[in-house]
């Protein structure tokens, strides 16, 4: 019955290559999320989506291209990895302001 | 702007309360949130309040709001080993719906 689902966990790969973190909600949510927590863990708004339109984009680099395929599924794709990539990719969801869900949140580590 | 600050760490003995505080600029927001996360692990909703409200309780927690301050605290009352974690303090502010801005982030630690 998990409400916010992410994979992989785990993920180490090295510089230059390209990756994707999937996430997906089973709780009928219209706003999806991307935050970022570095190692000191600040975490950041990089991504929202309403109703699978982009709202928020956080002047985060281009190669950073999130999808959503519909309103249940939040993906990002990172190009080119650099080694400041390194960190912690949360993805969300609300129904409107009151309640936002993070997922169990994608280690990714840049090699 | 849109800013949210709260003390990196705070130490307290088993069985005592934790006030965690938290201050915050956006004098627009409209929900306030604690979230936990404990190591290695995802974040967790503790509870949030609207900015309407002065107090909120829940078991164990007890929120305050002070709007003119724009202070937001969380106190935890008897304090377990389990409470180790960091204490997110976050804003919804008024100008944008869809995100929230979380603070740095206090460490709990719980001592014997």
């Amino acid at each position: 019955d998990t409400a916010v689902s992410q994979t992989p966990k785990y993920l180490v790969t090295q510089m230059g290559n390209d990756k994707s973190i999937k996430c997906e909600q089973n709780l009928g949510h219209d706003t999806m999320y991307w935050y970022k927590q570095d190692s000191k863990k600040f975490l950041k708004i990089m991504f929202s989506y309403n109703n699978k339109e982009l709202i928020i984009n956080e002047t985060v680099p281009n190669r950073f291209s999130p999808k959503s395929p519909d309103k249940a599924h939040l993906n990002l794709h990172i190009n080119s990895l650099e080694l400041g990539d390194s960190a912690v990719y949360f993805c969300a969801s609300s129904h409107g302001r009151d309640t936002i869900y993070f997922g169990e949140g994608s280690w990714l580590t840049v090699v | 702007g849109e800013d949210v600050e709260q003390s990196l760490f705070l130490s307290v003995r088993e069985g005592d309360s934790s006030v965690i505080n938290c201050t915050y600029t956006d004098s627009s927001s409209t929900y306030l949130y604690w979230y936990k996360q404990e190591p290695g692990a995802g974040l967790q909703l503790l509870t949030y309040i609207f900015s309407n409200m002065d107090m909120k309780q829940d078991q164990r927690l007890t929120v305050l709001l002070n709007k003119k301050d724009k202070h937001l605290s969380l106190r935890i009352a008897d304090t377990q080993t389990g409470d180790s974690a960091i204490y997110f303090c976050a804003e919804n502010p008024g100008s944008s719906a869809s995100k929230i801005i979380f603070g740095s982030g206090t460490r709990l630690s719980i001592r014997p």
